[in-house]
């Protein structure tokens, strides 16, 4: 079956606009995960949405929002863009989400990710 | 937050050589997972792990969840230039209420020289 798709796969804005990027998880998946990723830094969790509700968030600024639709297809948004918003980001779906205790159901899948520049 | 403490940071190592990575929490956890990441790529997983004092090969590869679920190491056999990349440890605990989430390792990039 298709992994899971991300797009675009590259895109330069410059500081105070807005973004938008999506994310198409593996079919039957119901959860989708956002992470951020800068040089150094590992993946910084942004949020999860399982059955178009969020379950889990991190330590980001309100500026970065998501949502999931009933297809389980996300959008995550990043608004008022700053220089360091300027990163990798990584979607990735898994049957049952992150919390899921069944063997398997947890696994997250990534897609190959959306490289944001902002100039 | 859970921490996970994963070392070493970065390798250099020449092909052929063995190579060992470890994760360690204070927290117990019920999934370790590694992956692997390609430069300009998503992570892959590697191998999955659900039982304390579980072994589990993939290939030239290893792991190993800790008898005390606190810890996972990885092992790299026979080191091939393609094996490049950052590798990454991820831990399932508990966040909470009735909550569980998947904390990451800050990764360990590991270089192959040929």
């Amino acid at each position: 079956k298709a992994g899971v798709t991300q797009t675009p796969r590259y895109l330069i804005k410059t500081r105070g606009q807005q973004v938008t990027l999506s994310c198409s998880p593996i079919s039957g998946h119901r959860s989708v995960s956002w992470y951020q990723q800068t040089p150094g830094q590992g993946l910084q969790f942004l949020f999860e949405y399982f059955s178009e509700t969020q379950r889990n968030k991190g330590n980001f600024p309100g500026r970065f929002s998501g949502r999931q639709f009933s297809n389980s297809r996300s959008e995550m948004n990043v608004s008022t863009l700053e220089l360091g918003d300027s990163a990798l980001y990584l979607c990735a779906s898994s049957p049952e989400g992150q919390g899921a205790l069944r063997s398997g159901a947890n696994v997250l899948t990534f897609g190959a990710g959306s490289r944001l520049t902002v100039l | 937050g859970q921490q996970l403490n994963q070392s070493p940071q970065s390798m250099f190592i020449q092909e052929g050589e063995d190579v060992s990575m470890n994760c360690t929490s204070s927290s117990i956890f019920n999934t370790w997972l590694w992956y692997k990441q390609d430069p300009g790529e998503g992570p892959v997983l590697l191998i999955a792990l659900y039982k304390a004092g579980e072994l589990t090969s993939n290939g030239r590869l290893t792991a190993q969840f800790g008898i005390t679920r606190k810890d996972s190491f990885l092992n790299i056999s026979a080191s091939i230039p393609s094996d490049v990349g950052i590798y990454f440890c991820a831990g399932q605990g508990y966040s909470g209420g009735s909550n569980y989430k998947l904390t990451f390792g800050k990764g360990t990039l590991l270089t192959v020289n040929p």
